[in-house]
């Protein structure tokens, strides 16, 4: 199975804050990989695949990057909107994994 | 609009069986793969099964094979779980999410249906 590890777990930023998630994969997964938002009691909602495709209706300060086993998430000028959970998923091979989440969290 | 709702979930004892549903609407549900994925209790996402767009192919997680069956009936647009041997484990929010279209390769979740909560409890 592909493990996918997401860092940090969680991280304290403050409104207009530039945030940078990190997903790493135990194998190369070309660019088969997506980025999801969770808020709490609320289904997960994609925001950019295929590693850097910014899902229609996503704000662009949500850019994604990366290929082979190295990815990132960045979201420029942090909004209120945007404290919430983000996950990574591999879709390589199944299983099909997700990372472990990053909790962004008010500073 | 695209729209996923799930139906189903309750508690259930240990060793019984439970079966989930989800009614699709506002796309061609018969040209789109589907996917069940879990989340237990505070916890991280975990994906469950696919099944392609017509039905014949499907492929489990691990730790679901030989319990869970997924299906499809696309003359109702409706996808199923059927959860057989329910274990303590397997207490989780079961969302539905659409795949991706035809033969293409596993990609990703997008829309997410709101989830139902299943509880395995003696």
């Amino acid at each position: 199975d592909i493990q996918m590890t997401q860092s940090p777990s969680s991280l304290s930023a403050s409104v207009g804050d530039r945030v940078t998630i990190t997903c790493r994969a135990s194998q190369i997964i070309r660019s088969n990989l997506n980025w999801y938002q969770q808020k709490p009691g609320k289904a997960p909602k994609l925001l950019i695949y295929a590693a850097s495709t910014l899902l229609s209706g996503v704000p662009s300060r949500f850019s994604g990057s990366g290929s082979g086993t190295d990815f990132t998430l960045t979201i420029n000028t942090l909004q209120p909107e945007d404290f919430a959970t983000y996950y990574c998923q591999q879709s390589f091979n199944t299983p099909l994994t997700f990372g472990g989440g990053t909790k962004v969290e008010v500073k | 609009q695209v729209q996923l709702v799930e139906s189903g979930g309750g508690v259930v004892q240990p060793g019984r069986s439970l079966r989930l549903s989800c009614a699709a609407s506002g796309f061609t549900f018969n040209i789109y793969a589907m996917h069940w994925v879990r989340q237990a209790p505070g916890k991280g996402l975990e994906w469950v099964a696919i099944i392609s767009f017509d039905g014949f192919n499907k492929e489990y997680a691990d730790s679901v094979k030989g319990r869970l069956t997924i299906s499809r009936d696309n003359s109702k647009n409706t996808l199923y779980l059927q959860m057989n041997s329910l274990r303590t484990e397997d207490t989780a929010v079961y969302y539905c999410a659409r795949g991706t279209e035809g033969f293409g390769d596993y990609g990703w979740f997008d829309p997410w249906g709101v989830g139902t909560l299943v509880t395995v409890s003696s």
